[in-house]
């Protein structure tokens, strides 16, 4: 079956611009998390969801981000007023059992955001 | 805290030589600990986990991996490097199953 898609897939905004990344996780993911790889680093954790709760957003670097998953299935990350210390690859991954479980995160090919 | 530190941003290895990518974690409490692969413009792929039993993990495509609680290590290696193997290798831990934390990677080259 198609495995986590993201889109775009590369996205250049001017700064100060709004930029809403989306995500479709596997059907049936209970689990969802969004994490940012900054240029030469490894993936920082985001937030994640368990269904439509959005149950830990401790790694938000700010209150211009702002992630939902309104009905459980696809989420969106929006990032308000974009600086230029938002670029970054936005990685998504999904999770088919509730989080603490172990189970493998399977991770989309993230969305390269430039901002200029 | 958790962190994961990854020694060696770049390793180079001749086609069937071994492979070793080192990782060192730091947790309070046992770790969950996770290898991961990303190739380019593709997302992270797992190659293998340790959770609990055997501290000896096999993974995908030949490789494993093990841990050591004493010397807090979970270094991944493969006996004979392939060509294929040419990627981005990260190490991840994580206490909760919720949050991981990555190390900064390390670029695996394959030289014919």
């Amino acid at each position: 079956g198609a495995g986590v898609s993201q889109s775009p897939r590369y996205k250049v905004a001017k700064r100060g611009q709004d930029v809403a990344l989306r995500c479709d996780p596997i059907s049936g993911h209970v689990s969802l998390f969004w994490y940012q790889q900054a240029l030469g680093q490894g993936p920082e954790f985001l937030t994640y969801f368990q269904n439509e709760a959005q149950l830990d957003k401790s790694g938000l670097p700010s209150d211009r981000f702002f992630a939902e998953r309104p009905e459980g299935s696809v989420s969106t990350l929006k990032i308000q007023r974009t600086q230029q210390e938002d670029s970054a690859v936005y990685l998504c991954a999904s999770s088919p059992l509730l989080a603490g479980d172990y189970n493998e995160q399977f991770f989309g090919p993230g969305t390269r955001l430039t901002v200029l | 805290a958790q962190s994961v530190t990854q020694l060696g941003s770049h390793v180079s290895v001749s086609e069937g030589a071994l492979v070793l990518l080192r990782c060192n974690y730091s947790s309070s409490v046992p770790p969950y600990l996770f290898w991961y692969v990303q190739y380019p413009n593709q997302g992270l792929q797992l190659l293998l986990k340790y959770t609990t039993g055997a501290t000896l993990v096999k993974g995908i495509n030949g490789f494993e991996a093990e841990f050591k609680k004493s010397e807090t290590s979970f270094h991944l290696t493969k006996p004979s490097a392939h060509m294929s193997d040419a990627a981005e290798y990260f190490c991840a831990v994580s206490e909760t199953g919720n949050q991981f934390y990555f190390g900064t990677g390390t670029s695996l080259t394959v030289i014919p």
